[in-house]
């Protein structure tokens, strides 16, 4: 009964392809995240959904595009993958917005060749 | 955006010894949580703190808001300790959002 899950954990695919990454939490929570780690294994904050509705969305590529099609799934689609885009991206959640604990999922680590 | 500097960036330790890692923040705190990042890359909860302190088994954590710091602090250090520790924050000013430092690495040896 993991808290919040990802599919897949690891995806290799190749320049200009288009891909999905999905997050599940069974916690209950409202809001949702997606994180990406770069291979210095810096965090940083990508998007933020909280009850199906994006409040964050930082200075990312719109070649990245989340969904939340409930409360409880985030999932991330990236179009004309690019060498850059290498990297572990993380789902997160928590009960609420603002001042309450974020939870991780265990990252989906993509390699574009 | 606010500054989130940790402290040492690496560490080297004895299995058995004892650590503090140091996390200074820019502007005042709502959120401060400290992460662990196993070898297999899973961020792993260990405090939610911002502000008083926290003790769990043989880590415990300090925040000190006013002051703008938080403390982790590692007692009997363990080989399983290894790996890559995170401070992150969420400022007063309501961003929604985690701020991360570059992180501590610790290595613990036998």
């Amino acid at each position: 009964d993991t808290a919040v899950s990802q599919t897949p954990k690891y995806l290799v695919t190749q320049m200009g392809n288009d891909k999905s990454i999905k997050c599940e939490q069974n916690l209950g929570h409202d809001t949702m995240y997606w994180y990406k780690q770069d291979s210095k294994k810096f965090l940083k904050i990508m998007f933020s959904y909280n009850n199906k509705e994006l409040i964050i969305n930082e200075t990312v590529p719109n070649r990245f595009s989340p969904k939340s099609p409930d409360k409880a799934h985030l999932n991330l689609h990236i179009n004309s993958l690019e060498l850059g885009d290498s990297a572990v991206y993380f789902c997160a959640s928590s009960r609420a917005r603002s001042s309450y604990e974020q939870y991780f999922g265990p990252g989906t680590r993509l390699t574009v060749t | 955006g606010i500054q989130v500097e940790q402290s040492p960036p690496d560490l080297i330790l004895q299995e058995g010894a004892n650590s503090t890692l140091r996390c200074n923040f820019s502007d005042s705190v709502n959120n401060l949580q400290w992460f662990h990042q196993n070898p297999w890359g899973q961020l792993i909860n260990l405090f939610y703190i911002p502000s008083g302190t926290k003790q769990n088994g043989r880590l415990s954590a300090t925040t000190v808001a006013t002051e703008r710091y938080s403390l982790l602090y590692i007692s009997s250090s363990q080989t399983t300790d290894s790996g890559v520790y995170f401070c992150a924050v969420e400022t007063g000013a309501g961003s929604y959002q985690l701020t991360f430092g570059k992180g501590t690495k610790l290595s613990v040896i036998p």
